[in-house]
């Protein structure tokens, strides 16, 4: 059971370029969200998901775009990266039937210069 | 609104020596969930662990236990006899529950434990 899994581990992005984040989770959970985590500060959400074909913004979605084609997968896509795009960011789940538990994936380090 | 205030930006202690790390927040919903992730070097984020808000009952797992005053509107969290390897950014974080469940994180308080 690998819980939440993303792709890619690290990646440097130059300005403009686009890219997409990978996200997995193999639990079953209806629930998905994208967080970013910048230097010294707690997470923000961006994105979030309450099953396949459902998704809503979250506190920073501008710059970002998501789908959820199925319940695994949940990527998140940078059109236009841009410096303020570089952070750390988080995907997570959690089941219906566990209110309030997510359960974080391990994490993708962006660099955009 | 809601908000999660941990004013301690870093602690450092010796190993062995107790450390309580506080975490205040603030909602107007009767109902909600208090949660804390421990975030090791490695980077990833550990669930530790959920409190709701009608279980005031304070919780011991080994030598981490948590302290959850709704008078105080505070959730803190001390680590008996710390270790090194309890050396990370500990984070506190809200959310009412509801179809959504989003998180409010605070800001976190990073944990040093020298030998």
């Amino acid at each position: 059971n690998a819980g939440v899994t993303q792709t890619p581990k690290f990646r440097i992005l130059k300005i403009g370029q686009s890219m997409t984040l990978q996200c997995t989770q193999d639990m079953n959970h209806n629930y998905m969200y994208w967080y970013r985590q910048d230097p010294g500060m707690g997470l923000k959400l961006i994105y979030y998901s309450v099953g396949a074909g459902i998704t809503d913004k979250g506190e920073v979605p501008n710059g970002y775009n998501v789908s959820r084609s199925t319940t695994e997968d949940f990527p998140l896509r940078l059109e236009l990266a841009a410096p303020s795009q570089t952070s750390v960011y988080f995907c997570a789940s959690r089941d219906q039937g566990t209110p309030g538990t997510q359960y974080f994936g391990p994490g993708t380090r962006l660099l955009v210069l | 609104a809601q908000k999660v205030t941990q004013a301690q930006t870093e602690i450092s202690v010796v190993e062995k020596e107790d450390v309580t790390l506080d975490c205040v927040y603030e909602t107007r919903d009767t109902t909600y969930y208090l949660f804390w992730y421990k975030q090791p070097p490695s980077g990833e984020l550990v669930f530790l662990i959920r409190r709701n808000s009608f279980d005031e009952q304070n919780e011991i797992s080994g030598r981490y236990s948590w302290n959850f005053q709704k008078s105080t509107s505070s959730f803190n969290f001390t680590i008996t006899a710390s270790q090194v390897v309890d050396s990370a950014v500990y984070f506190c974080a809200l959310s009412t529950g509801g179809a959504t469940n989003k998180l409010i994180f605070g800001t976190g308080t990073l944990l040093a434990v020298q030998p």
